[in-house]
């Protein structure tokens, strides 16, 4: 149980185009979901709280017009990153906190490796 | 604000050896404390974790982890390393938010 899927897996686009990433939760429900972003042979930073049916809450230094995130289920949250960049270009990765859970334990996606040319 | 680290960036041991991985953490309250490892291009896999109760957490893969208050640790141990356990740790803390330690790679020598 608590199995944590993003798509794609990876992508290549552009710069100047947006890209979006999925993040669902297959056997549960979350309210609340995370997405960390990581640098090569760095750790993982997180960059926003995603609840289900609310808005964002995005950490210090983070764009929030440029990383537009949707919590529109209980299941699925949604990553778009507007206007990419190459400095855009990272490893992605969500984790969702299952709904009613006592130990704020969270489970982690595989990530999204996404690349600007 | 709560902080974690993990002092060594590289660590090297030989297969069968016994091994120690060490976390450091900062936080106000009593800690939730997790430890994760991550294979090249993969997400986070849960070792074990530490929320209340007995200091010594055992864990997934052989993998176990004592809390110690008295020295805000909570180091990773294992006594006999395989091959396959090469990959990338983290330690974290946090309730509800995570803070991670930048990571300790492991790398096995047969």
């Amino acid at each position: 149980g608590a199995v944590v899927s993003q798509h794609p897996s990876r992508v290549i686009c552009k710069s100047g185009t947006s890209v979006k990433i999925e993040c669902r939760s297959l056997d549960f429900q979350a309210t609340t979901m995370f997405w960390y972003r990581q640098f090569p042979k760095q750790s993982l930073m997180l960059m926003a709280t995603s609840n289900e049916g609310s808005k964002a809450t995005y950490e210090q230094g983070v764009e929030k017009d440029k990383f537009l995130i949707n919590h529109a289920s209980l299941t699925l949250s949604t990553l778009t990153v507007t206007s990419a960049h190459p400095e855009d270009s990272s490893f992605y990765i969500c984790s969702a906190l299952p709904r009613g859970s006592s130990y704020n334990e969270q489970f982690f996606g595989p990530g999204t490796r996404l690349t600007v040319l | 604000a709560q902080s974690v680290t993990q002092p060594d960036i590289h660590i090297t041991v030989s297969e069968g050896a016994s091994l120690e991985l060490r976390c450091n953490y900062s936080y106000g309250a009593t800690p939730y404390l997790f430890w994760y490892v991550q294979s090249p291009g993969q997400g986070l896999q849960l070792l074990l974790k530490y929320f209340s109760g007995d200091t010594l957490v055992q864990g997934i893969k052989g993998f176990e982890a004592e809390f110690k208050r008295s020295q805000s640790s909570f180091n990773l141990r294992k006594p006999s390393v395989h091959w396959s356990d090469a990959a990338e740790y983290f330690c974290a803390v946090g309730n509800y938010k995570l803070t991670f330690g930048k990571g300790t790679l492991l790398t096995v020598n047969p």
